[in-house]
Formats: C-alpha cells, structure tokens, sequence
C-alpha cells in the first residue's frame, strides 16, 4: 500500500518569511495530492490539491509543487502570518482510489 | 449548512464497554470514512463505505466495526474499546465516489471525537 513520509514533524518561522514543507509517497500509481489544514482543536480543512498532469499549483500564498519522478511534492507559504499557524497534513490517492494515506504532519508556528 | 456531524465530541469510558460514535452527513454523499488522529502518525484510515451496504476496511481496522445502512450516516462501533483506541476520532465524507472526477472530491471532515478507554 501507499506510505506517505511527511518533514519537518515541527516547523518554527518568522512572521514574513516562507515555510516550505516537503511529502514524498510510495506508490507511483498515486496522482492526486491534497493538502490539509488543522487550526487547534478544529477539523482538518482542504487548502490545496494538484493532480499528477500539473507540476505546481498557485492560490495566493500557498504553493504546492510535484515531482512524480522523485515521489516528492511540497507546500510552501510565502509571507507568512500568525494565522498561518496550524497543523498541515499532505496525502496522497490513487486515481478513483479510495484510499487517502496520509502524512505523520507538520506543526507550524509562525512567531509574530 | 453543508456538514459532518459526529457525536459526541468527548467520551471518556471504560475498557471493554461497548460505544458507538455517530456520525452524520447532509450533502448526499456516497463517500464515508473513519479516520483515527494521533500525535506523529498523522489520520489513519479505519474504515471506508462507498455506497449504502458497501464497507471496506483500511489501515487499521481492528477492534472497530461500521455500518452503513442509510447514505447519511456511518456509525463506527467498539464492540470492546481498550485504552489503545484513546484517540481522536474523525468521519469524513465526500461525493461521486463512483464517478470517475471522484479522485479530486475533497474530504469533508466532522468536528471530531476525543475518546479516552481507560
């Protein structure tokens, strides 16, 4: 099955400058990739997919990259803000799959 | 309002008495999951149904069971909890899980379930 490795587990940046955080998975079948959300004690929240056909994907300040042939995709956040503190999860599914595997998470703190 | 309602939020009970988590969802979707949180190992998949008397296991299975009797809801049930499954609990849901644009339907969760075993 997919396994999905998520770095870094904590992150810690300034307010203002980028965080970047990096996803590879194992199976080369997967191509769709979403990334998730997760303020304390809330749900997670879609932020951002891509799909295996697109290499990079752009909504405002969040980015997420792919490289299929490495099995790595990546979310950045350019000019961070203290509500960009969260939890963020990546996944990743197999086409008309059903199973989502995700990321162990990363915990960023954006300090003001 | 489009939502997942899981009930209750916290739940603190004792090893091997049974308890059921509900959960309910109101955008007609087919697709419904259970997802278990802990610290570093991220959202692990329990259970899956694609459809009404349609269920799957996934990830981590045991010790769990589902139902799916109505579209709306999917209830996960602890025939016998131990303090291994002290964990968050979210449902989930998404729609066209037959339909081949079903890949990038993105997960609705629930507000989540905090059981303790003890």
């Amino acid at each position: 099955g997919e396994n999905v490795e998520q770095h870094p587990s904590t992150l810690s940046v300034q307010e203002g400058d980028s965080a970047v955080i990096k996803c590879t998975y194992s199976d080369s079948a997967s191509n769709y990739f979403p990334w998730y959300k997760q303020e304390l004690g809330k749900r997670p929240q879609l932020i951002i997919d891509i799909r295996s056909n697109v290499g990079e994907k752009k909504d405002q300040r969040i980015a997420v990259t792919l490289n299929k042939t490495a099995k790595h995709f990546s979310l950045h956040i350019t000019e961070t803000q203290p509500e960009d503190s969260a939890v963020y999860f990546c996944a990743a599914r197999r086409n008309a799959g059903n199973m989502l595997t995700f990321g162990g998470g990363t915990r960023l703190m954006v300090k003001p | 309002e489009a939502q997942v309602t899981q009930n209750p939020r916290y739940l603190i009970t004792v090893t091997g008495k049974k308890l059921t988590v509900t959960c309910s969802q109101n955008m007609n979707h087919e697709y419904m999951s259970w997802y278990r949180q802990d610290p570093g190992l991220g959202l692990r998949q329990i259970y899956y149904s694609m459809n009404v008397e349609v269920t799957d296991k996934g990830d981590v299975p045991e010790g769990y069971k589902v139902s799916r009797k109505e579209k709306r809801n999917f209830p996960l049930i602890l025939e016998s909890p131990s303090p291994n499954q002290t964990s968050l609990y979210f449902c989930a849901s998404r729609g066209q899980a037959v339909a081949q644009l079903s890949y990038n339907s993105p997960l609705h969760f629930g507000n989540g379930t905090r059981l303790t075993v003890t």
